[in-house]
């Protein structure tokens, strides 16, 4: 079935270090994925995104790679900073004829300064 | 702001009653998506419609239906209601179908009481 697995569920750092989170995804038929950042009480904003064609895409201190063969996709967030502090969500889009998202668990990420 | 827009912010109801969700997309956004927010379910998709038929389903209970009307707004129709649905429910659009970004509005938040 259609499942994603996200790790870990928790993260705390020190500012101006790095953090990783994984996720891993059941469906070889996904073509897209997407990360969106979620602070308290607000809407899931999505920050970046890459589609299985591309190995690795950055923007700024964000970056995200893709390894389709393993189906595991990362999460990077360079020089951390404590507005970075929010909970994390990756997902899965089946493409094709619809463009269902199945979102992973979550990752709370505390920076702290 | 993502241009999404939903409404009512908040909706405060007992068991057994029938609520209305209201979602507008995005200027020129053709495919408007349903997702519930609940602390131990996560994110999970209900539905997509698009141009005004649906496109997927997910876990959507019977008790709720959808539908998106001409002028591309989306209605979300919850009846019966129990106390475990209580949650946030997002609206997201996108452009078309199919690997593309869905930008969510900022939720509905309902409570069952």
């Amino acid at each position: 079935g259609e499942n994603v697995e996200q790790h870990p569920s928790t993260l705390s750092v020190q500012e101006g270090d790095s953090a990783v989170i994984k996720c891993t995804y059941s469906d070889s038929a996904s073509n897209y994925f997407p990360w969106y950042k979620q602070e308290l009480g607000k809407r899931p904003q999505l920050i970046i995104d890459i589609r299985s064609n591309v190995g690795e895409k950055k923007d700024q201190r964000i970056a995200v790679t893709l390894n389709k063969t393993a189906k595991h996709f990362s999460l990077h967030i360079t020089e951390t900073q404590p507005e970075d502090s929010a909970v994390y969500f990756c997902a899965a889009s089946l493409g094709g004829a619809t463009n269902k998202l199945i979102f992973g668990t979550g990752t709370l990420l505390a920076v702290q300064p | 702001d993502s241009g999404v827009t939903q409404t009512p912010k908040h909706l405060i109801t007992a068991t057994g009653q029938r609520v209305t969700l209201r979602c507008s997309p995005r200027s020129g956004d053709l495919s408007v998506y349903w997702y519930q927010q609940s602390l131990d379910q996560g994110l999970q998709f209900l539905i997509q419609y698009y141009n005004g038929e649906e496109r997927a389903k997910g876990n959507i209970l019977e008790r709720f239906s959808a539908q998106q009307f001409p002028d591309l707004h989306s209605e979300l129709n919850l009846s019966s209601l129990e106390l475990g649905d209580s949650a946030l429910y997002f609206c997201a659009s996108s452009v078309g179908t199919g690997d593309q970004p869905q930008h969510f509005g900022d939720g509905t938040r309902l409570s069952i009481l």
